[in-house]
């Protein structure tokens, strides 16, 4: 596609429910990234997919978040039993071949937690 | 731990005026620095890409510099417009093995005054 794409852009859920947030990368881009930004925060790392390989999880804030990268393409990013701290604007991103190649980032989802 | 710092935190200056917004950062193992900018419920769009190996880049009316060795880079905007207006952030791509990430500033959030 012509951009990373994210979808839905906007949810609303109840707390104690989980959530999927997708994220469609720039074709043929190797490296996909998610980020966090909360309400008047900064961007917050969260999760990092390279190629085939492990994927980066140190920026994961518990283990109710979880993410996937199917076929090296699409990627979801799950937050189980969602609390109101989760509140924020999910940020997907991607580059070619990672760390030293220009990243692009998606129009993000903003999921309120009621 | 890298720590990426923007001043200043906001700033207004009329229409026309040429201007230099800040980042520094406190690890210089990076492979590049890009700066972005956000508009109000948006997601980031890339503005310059500068390899570690590089000074500057420019790109029409804006110009980024980058000085490794005392972990700074400036975004100059020339000749500003209304449109400019928006929080730019700045973010360095670690090199260090593991933990390959982009780190961002918290912005410098610009008004231009018609």
């Amino acid at each position: 596609g012509a951009g990373v794409s994210q979808s839905p852009s906007n949810k609303v859920t109840e707390k104690g429910k989980d959530v999927e947030l997708r994220c469609d990368p720039i074709s043929g881009h190797t490296a996909l990234y998610w980020y966090r930004q909360s309400l008047g925060q900064g961007l917050e790392f969260l999760i990092y997919f390279q190629g085939n390989s492990a994927p980066d999880k140190s920026g994961l804030p518990s283990d109710r978040f979880s993410a996937e990268r199917t076929g090296g393409s699409v990627s979801t990013l799950t937050i189980q039993r969602t609390q109101q701290e989760d509140s924020a604007v999910y940020l997907c991103a991607s580059s070619l071949y990672g760390p030293n190649t220009e990243a692009f980032f998606g129009q993000g989802t903003r999921l309120t937690v009621v | 731990k890298q720590e990426v710092t923007q001043i200043p935190a906001a700033l207004s200056v009329p229409e026309g005026e040429n201007l230099v917004l800040n980042c520094s950062f406190t690890d210089s193992a990076i492979y590049n620095l890009q700066w972005f900018r956000q508009d109000p419920g948006k997601g980031l769009t890339s503005l310059l890409l500068i390899q570690s190996s590089q000074r500057e880049q420019t790109s029409g009316r804006l110009n980024a510099s980058l000085d490794k060795s005392s972990g700074r880079s400036t975004l100059y905007i020339a000749a500003s417009q209304p449109g400019d207006s928006a929080t730019y952030l700045c973010a360095v791509w670690q090199s260090n093995f593991g933990n390959e990430k982009l780190t961002f500033g918290t912005g410098t959030r610009l008004t231009i005054i018609p």
